[in-house]
């Protein structure tokens, strides 16, 4: 258990579908993001927030939309995605955003 | 080239032996992490170091700034390590380089 709880774990949507992915720390600590894992590929930063503002976007498409209401609470809203979208996604949380991260367990997304 | 280069791709070893995971880096880094990601998807950061050597239980990490390089080492493996384990390399903002990682079987 490291203090980062995702959800779902799992999650099959059509390309038409809108969905949220949730993130949530009680561990006090002011970094989160959001990475991609695709298959055998080393992770991809997508969404950098820190005290709740965003300050990193890796050139995400749009189709992914990243909200932090706050410090604890991360979502990663999805809408008209592609199958080549279809990966874990990983939430992770730091204390500053130099520090040792905490991952969560993950969403394996499925796009059909 | 890959900024961050792991060795070996793939590693299956029997249960005791001493196990060891190589990341070579080419950037200038403030610090390394070394990360464990079970089946599933979890991922757990085991050591953050930035020079000389850090230990764990069974498990050591250490480092060469010189060289630019880095060993995780794990004593007596059992099966329960086996995961995909993950070096890190990055600056002082969140600028993390991930090598694409090493996979580790240990046979009972």
């Amino acid at each position: 258990e490291t203090g980062v709880t995702q959800t779902p774990r799992h999650l099959v949507m059509g390309m038409t579908n809108k969905k949220s992915l949730k993130c949530e720390q009680h561990l006090g600590h002011n970094a989160m993001y959001w990475y991609k894992q695709s298959a055998k590929k080393p992770l991809e930063l997508m969404f950098v927030y820190n005290f709740k503002e965003q300050t990193e976007n890796n050139s995400v498409p749009s189709r992914f939309s990243p909200e932090c209401p706050n410090s604890s609470h991360l979502f990663l809203h999805l809408h008209t995605l592609q199958p080549e979208d279809s990966a874990l996604y990983l939430c992770a949380s730091s204390r500053a955003t130099n520090e040792k991260l905490f991952f969560g367990s993950g969403t394996q997304l499925s796009v059909l | 080239k890959n900024e961050v280069e792991q060795s070996p791709q793939n590693l299956t070893a029997q249960e005791g032996e001493f196990i060891t995971i190589n990341c070579s880096y080419s950037v200038g880094i403030s610090a390394l992490h070394w990360l464990q990601q079970h089946p599933g998807g979890g991922i757990v950061s085991l050591f953050m170091l930035s020079s000389g050597k850090k230990k764990h239980g069974r498990l050591i990490a250490t480092i060469n700034i010189q060289e630019k390089h880095s060993s995780l080492h794990i004593t007596a493996s059992h099966p329960r390590d086996s995961a995909v384990y993950i070096c890190a390399v990055g600056d002082s903002n969140y600028q993390l380089i991930w090598g694409a990682g090493t996979k580790l079987i240990i046979k009972p």
